[in-house]
């Protein structure tokens, strides 16, 4: 079984604080993401990357950025934590797409919530 | 890029049928797919349907593709509490790397 596996399922940080969110995953999926969940607006795109040290920008990348050193490990950080950050962060990961599976679908995290104090 | 479009709310009665309704605007998506999000958790692929397909049944779910009108829908039979959760649609367009969601559906089931 796919399993992502996320640092934390809780956080509390205070503006201005550097928070670093973590994701693994052990499929040697090539592509990870992140998105973050919020009431009435569904999962947005914030960064993706389909190798390693390649990144890019999804709909809603400021206030983020990205690394991605290894394969199986995506983080996400916050530079300076902002109190509208505050949200459900999920981490996926999926394969380029193999023929007569499931093409590009994600596997998903547990999620981080996130609270910006 | 791809805009996949559904209702927020859905409230049905337990053992009525339920019915989620997605739209998507990229006629060159190929899969299409419904992932449900229990409270607190991440989102968990449900079933997917591939583009050359009209309908596809799995135990108590059908997903029916109108590629005409680009519409999906998830058919959850004789609907149990347990199947109360955020439904969301997503596509993949040809040539992209990332799905595009749509906004979810949250179902509640009434005893």
């Amino acid at each position: 079984d796919v399993k992502v596996t996320q640092s934390s399922r809780y956080l509390v940080k205070r503006t201005g604080e550097k928070v670093f969110l973590e994701c693994v995953q052990d499929m040697d999926h090539e592509n990870m993401f992140w998105y973050r969940q919020d009431p009435g607006l569904g999962l947005r795109l914030i960064y993706f990357s389909y190798d390693v040290k390649m990144k890019e920008k999804g709909d809603i990348p400021e206030g983020y950025s990205v690394s991605r050193e290894k394969k199986e490990r995506f983080s996400l950080i916050l530079e300076s934590a902002s109190t509208n950050q505050t949200s459900m962060y999920l981490c996926a990961s999926s394969s380029f797409g193999l023929a007569g599976g499931a093409g590009r679908e994600q596997f998903f995290g547990p999620g981080t919530r996130l609270t910006v104090l | 890029g791809e805009d996949v479009e559904q209702s927020l709310f859905l409230s049905v009665r337990e053992g009525d049928s339920s019915v989620i309704n997605c739209t998507y605007t990229d006629s060159s998506s190929t899969y299409l797919y419904w992932y449900k999000q229990e409270p607190g958790a991440g989102l968990q692929l449900l079933t997917y349907i591939f583009s050359n397909m009209d309908m596809k049944q799995d135990q108590r779910l059908t997903v029916l593709l109108n590629k005409k009108d680009k519409h999906l829908s998830l058919r959850i039979a004789d609907t149990q509490t347990g199947d109360s959760a955020i439904y969301f649609c997503a596509a993949s367009p040809t040539g992209a790397n990332n799905l595009f969601f749509g906004t979810g559906t949250r179902l509640t089931v009434i005893p």
